[in-house]
C-alpha cells in the first residue's frame, strides 16, 4: 500500500515564484491535512478538508491556498513564495471521527525560499 | 479551542533508564488524544491512541501512556530506553490533529 504519497521530496524556490506541493492518498480517507513543521516549533496545521469539495482553515493559513476536488487529492498552493514559507511540509490522511482515527503521514516536502 | 502542550523541548535519558515525556491538554470535554514518533528525516508514525475506557494504554515499541483526567495529562512512558529510540515525540489532540511543539529525545550511550 502507498499511503498518502507526496511529491517533491524537495524543492527550491525564488522569492515571489509559486508551485504546487502534491498530495495523495489511496486509503479512501476522507479527512486531510496539510502541516509545516518548524524547528522547535512542531507541527502546525496549515488546511484541512473532511471531503471532497470542503476545505477549513488551520492555525497558519496565510500565504497558502488548498483544493479537495477528489477523495484521493488534496494539493497545497504557495501563489507568492517568501522566506518565512522555508520548512518542513507534511501532507496526512485519517478516517472519520471515531476510534478509529489515526492519521497517516506522508514522508514530507523540504521547501527552502531564497 | 483545544491544545496541547508538551512542557519539555528536549530530555536526554540513559539507554536502559526509563523515560517519561509528558503531555499536557485544554479541552472541555476528554479529547481524543495521540502520541506520535518521528525519526529523523522521516514522517511521523502513530505510536498510541486514547479514546475512552481503561486510562493506561500500550502502543507499540513497548510505549505506554496514561489519561489523567484531573490532571488533564497524558504523558508517554518506557521503562528501558533502547538507543533507537532516540527522535522526536509528538502528543496530539482530537480529530483536527492539534500537535504539541513535540520532545526531542536522546539516548546517552
Amino acid at each position: 500500500n502507498a499511503g498518502v504519497t507526496q511529491t517533491p521530496k524537495f524543492r527550491i524556490l525564488k522569492i515571489g515564484q509559486s508551485m504546487t506541493l502534491q498530495c495523495t492518498q489511496d486509503m479512501n480517507h476522507n479527512y486531510m491535512y496539510w502541516y509545516r513543521q518548524d524547528p522547535g516549533m512542531g507541527l502546525k496545521l496549515i488546511y484541512y478538508s473532511v471531503g471532497a469539495g470542503i476545505t477549513d482553515k488551520g492555525e497558519v493559513p496565510n500565504g497558502y491556498n488548498v483544493s479537495r476536488s477528489t477523495t484521493e487529492d488534496f494539493p497545497l498552493r504557495l501563489e507568492l513564495a517568501a522566506p518565512s514559507q522555508t520548512s518542513v511540509y507534511f501532507c496526512a490522511s485519517s478516517q472519520l471521527k471515531g476510534p478509529n482515527t489515526e492519521a497517516f503521514f506522508g514522508q514530507g516536502t523540504r521547501l527552502t525560499v531564497v | 479551542a483545544q491544545s496541547v502542550t508538551q512542557p519539555d523541548i528536549h530530555i536526554t535519558v540513559s539507554e536502559g533508564a526509563s523515560l517519561e515525556l509528558r503531555c499536557n491538554y485544554s479541552y472541555g470535554a476528554t479529547p481524543y488524544l495521540f502520541w506520535y514518533v518521528q525519526s529523523p528525516g522521516q514522517g511521523l508514525q502513530l505510536l498510541l491512541k486514547y479514546f475512552s475506557g481503561d486510562t493506561l494504554v500500550q502502543g507499540i515499541k513497548g510505549f505506554e501512556a496514561e489519561f489523567k483526567r484531573s490532571q488533564s495529562s497524558f504523558n508517554l512512558r518506557k521503562p528501558s530506553v533502547h538507543w533507537s529510540d532516540a527522535a522526536e515525540y509528538f502528543c496530539a489532540v482530537d480529530n483536527d490533529m492539534r500537535f504539541g511543539a513535540g520532545t526531542r529525545l536522546t539516548v546517552k550511550p
